[in-house]
Formats: structure tokens, C-alpha cells, sequence
């Protein structure tokens, strides 16, 4: 079946501006996982979801950043007011259930740059 | 938060040539995961570990959870070009989540065929 998608794989954006990424994880996963990817650095856990539910939000590197999912389907990332510090890349996973047994299943990312 | 070194950086090998590669750290691990990541691509889960000493293969590849659940290596037998890409370790560390994964920075792998 289909891998789990992401939306735009590149962004462009200038400093201020907001953006919203997009994953859609594979049918039937109920845990969500988005991860920040900066250059030569190991993946950055952000926020996960179970269900449409995001019980924790430390991950998170500001309060600019948030996340929100619904029908326990397709999540969405939105950064406000980016800074140059944001450019990365954003991988979202997804499992069949919420726990490190069960392996996450990665998107291809999506790029973001501020210029 | 917790740190995983991972070494080395870089590698660059000759098509044939063996492979190692290993993750450290200096607090206990429940589980330890290899990941592979091609350009453009997110990372795909290569072995996983559950259990101290686990010694586990998948094709060419092995990795080890080891004895004192503080590292982990991961060893490429017989590398190919399609070997090319970075390879991630990513662990559960104990006490924490079980659901939150600790990744290393990565090794850079090139295989001159």
C-alpha cells in the first residue's frame, strides 16, 4: 500500500512568513511523529500524536512552532513567523501503535528554507 | 536530553570492503534501532535491538545490542554501491518514553565501486 506522504517536499519562504507542512501517515496508523532534520545532525523529535490526541508538546522547539491532526488521519506542522533557524528538514513517521517496538514508517521530508 | 555518538562521521571504502560502524553512550539503552537514509528519502529501519547481547543479521548486515546497554555497532559485509547513504542508530533510553527515540548524528557511508 502507499508510504506515508509529505507536502510540499520543498518550501521557500522568506523570515517572518508562516508555513503548514503536511503528512498524511499510511491507513490505519494511529501514531504520528514529526521530526526536525537540520544539516549533518541526527533527527530532532518534536511532537507525537495518538489518535488525534498530542499528549506532549515539549518537543517543540518554540511556541511558534504547533501541530495539530484530525480524523486520526493527516497532520499538519505550522511554523509562524519562521527564522532562518528553521530551515530543515521535517520528516513525519508513522506507526501502527505508539511505541518504539513498533516501527515508524518515514516520509520523505519535507525541505524548508528561510531566506 | 540524552546523546548518542555515533562514529565515524565518514567513511569511504572500496566495493567488497567491510563495514563497521558503532554508537555510544553514557546512559543505559532499552532498545537500539538502525536506521538507513538515502538522499531526498527518510530513513528506513534496517535491525532492531530489544534485548542486551542480541546479536542480530539481516542479509549482509549485523548489529549487536551490547552487554553493558550503552552502544551498539552495525557491520556491513561484502559492501556494494547501493550500500551508499547515512546510516542513523536511534535508541529507547531507559526510563523514558516508550516511544521517544534518541538518534545519533550519523555516518556518511561512499562506496567506490
Amino acid at each position: 500500500g502507499a508510504g506515508v506522504s509529505q507536502s510540499p517536499s520543498n518550501k521557500v519562504t522568506e523570515k517572518g512568513k508562516d508555513v503548514e507542512l503536511r503528512c498524511d501517515p499510511i491507513s490505519g496508523h494511529t501514531a504520528l511523529y514529526w521530526y526536525r532534520q537540520r544539516l549533518g545532525q541526527g533527527l530532532e523529535f518534536l511532537i507525537y500524536f495518538q489518535g488525534n490526541s498530542a499528549p506532549d508538546k515539549s518537543g517543540l522547539p518554540s511556541d511558534r512552532f504547533s501541530a495539530e491532526r484530525t480524523g486520526e488521519s493527516v497532520s499538519t506542522l505550522t511554523i509562524q513567523r519562521t527564522q532562518q533557524e528553521d530551515s530543515a528538514v521535517y520528516l513525519c513517521a508513522s506507526s501502527l501503535a505508539l511505541a518504539v517496538i513498533n516501527e515508524q514508517f518515514f516520509g520523505p521530508g519535507t525541505r524548508l528554507t528561510v531566506l | 536530553g540524552q546523546q548518542l555518538n555515533q562514529s565515524p562521521q565518514s567513511m569511504f571504502i572500496q566495493e567488497g570492503e567491510d563495514v563497521s560502524m558503532n554508537c555510544t553512550s553514557s546512559s543505559i539503552f532499552n532498545t537500539w534501532l538502525w536506521y538507513k537514509q538515502d538522499p531526498g528519502e527518510g530513513p528506513v529501519l534496517l535491525i532492531a535491538l530489544y534485548k542486551a547481547g542480541e546479536l542480530t543479521s539481516n542479509g549482509r548486515l549485523t548489529a549487536q545490542f551490547g552487554i553493558t546497554r550503552k552502544d551498539s555497532f552495525l557491520n556491513i559485509s561484502a559492501s556494494i554501491p547501493s550500500d551508499v547513504g547515512i546510516y542513523f542508530c536511534a535508541g529507547q533510553p531507559s526510563g523514558g518514553s516508550n516511544y521517544k527515540l534518541t538518534f545519533g548524528k550519523g555516518t556518511l557511508l561512499t562506496v567506490n565501486p
